[in-house]
């Protein structure tokens, strides 16, 4: 069974430091992994994906995110925060023996500070 | 043009009442989804329509019934609302139905609150 885990519920770092957002995953084939921001009272935006291409992913917004096999890892990272980065951000995935349906991590939310 | 519109985006009803969700896409897509994201932001997938048929069913109390018209909208109707049915509802859609990799793209969300 596949399963994500956020290991921290909320971050927050000043406005021009980097942001560093973790997510571990559970998974029994080759993954799809996905981050997505929800903005407050919004829907949510894909940032995001990787899928069994290069391991480094570029997102929108500077974002980008690593996939560390070794590790079960896809953390998110941006180099230097900007208010209008804070947001919920999900990171998701999605492999074959489950049908390709999604599971969602429990959610961080990214606070910045001015 | 808004991708994947839901109507309405807030909805306040009371208990036992039955009230429906409203999902279309013009994107062209095959494949629409219904979502709940509870009080905690934890997101858990409801149901999954592939071209007007239900492929995803989780466990979902059968008050709940998708219909799909066509397979540019996917409605949600829930019967009998009880408070814990409060939470925010997303609809979907995707190119196909459970390609690995295959992007899903998301409604603003409906906020429900039973009282």
């Amino acid at each position: 069974a596949q399963s994500v885990t956020q290991l921290d519920s909320h971050v927050s770092v000043s406005e021009g430091t980097p942001v560093l957002l973790r997510c571990n995953y559970s998974s029994s084939y080759s993954p799809s992994l996905f981050w997505y921001v929800q903005h407050p009272n919004k829907g949510l935006q894909l940032l995001l994906k990787y899928t069994s291409a290069a391991t480094l992913v570029k997102g929108i917004n500077g974002f980008e995110a690593e996939f560390k096999k070794s590790e079960t890892s896809f953390h998110l990272t941006k180099p230097s925060a900007h208010m209008s980065d804070a947001a919920e951000y999900f990171c998701v995935v999605s492999d074959r023996d489950a049908g390709n349906m999604l599971t969602f991590g429990g959610g961080t939310r990214l606070m910045v500070k001015p | 043009d808004t991708a994947v519109s839901q109507t309405p985006k807030y909805l306040v009803t009371q208990m036992g009442n039955d009230k429906s969700i409203k999902c279309e896409q013009n994107l062209g897509h095959d494949t629409m989804y219904w979502y709940k994201q509870d009080s905690k932001k934890f997101l858990k997938i409801m149901f999954s329509y592939n071209n007007k048929e239900l492929i995803i069913n989780e466990t979902v109390p059968n008050r709940f019934s998708p219909k799909s018209p066509d397979k540019a909208h996917l409605n949600l109707h829930i019967n009998s609302l009880e408070l814990g049915d409060s939470a925010v509802y997303f609809c979907a859609s995707s190119q196909i139905a459970g390609g690995p990799g295959e992007t899903q793209y998301f409604g603003p969300g409906t906020r429900l609150l039973v009282l």
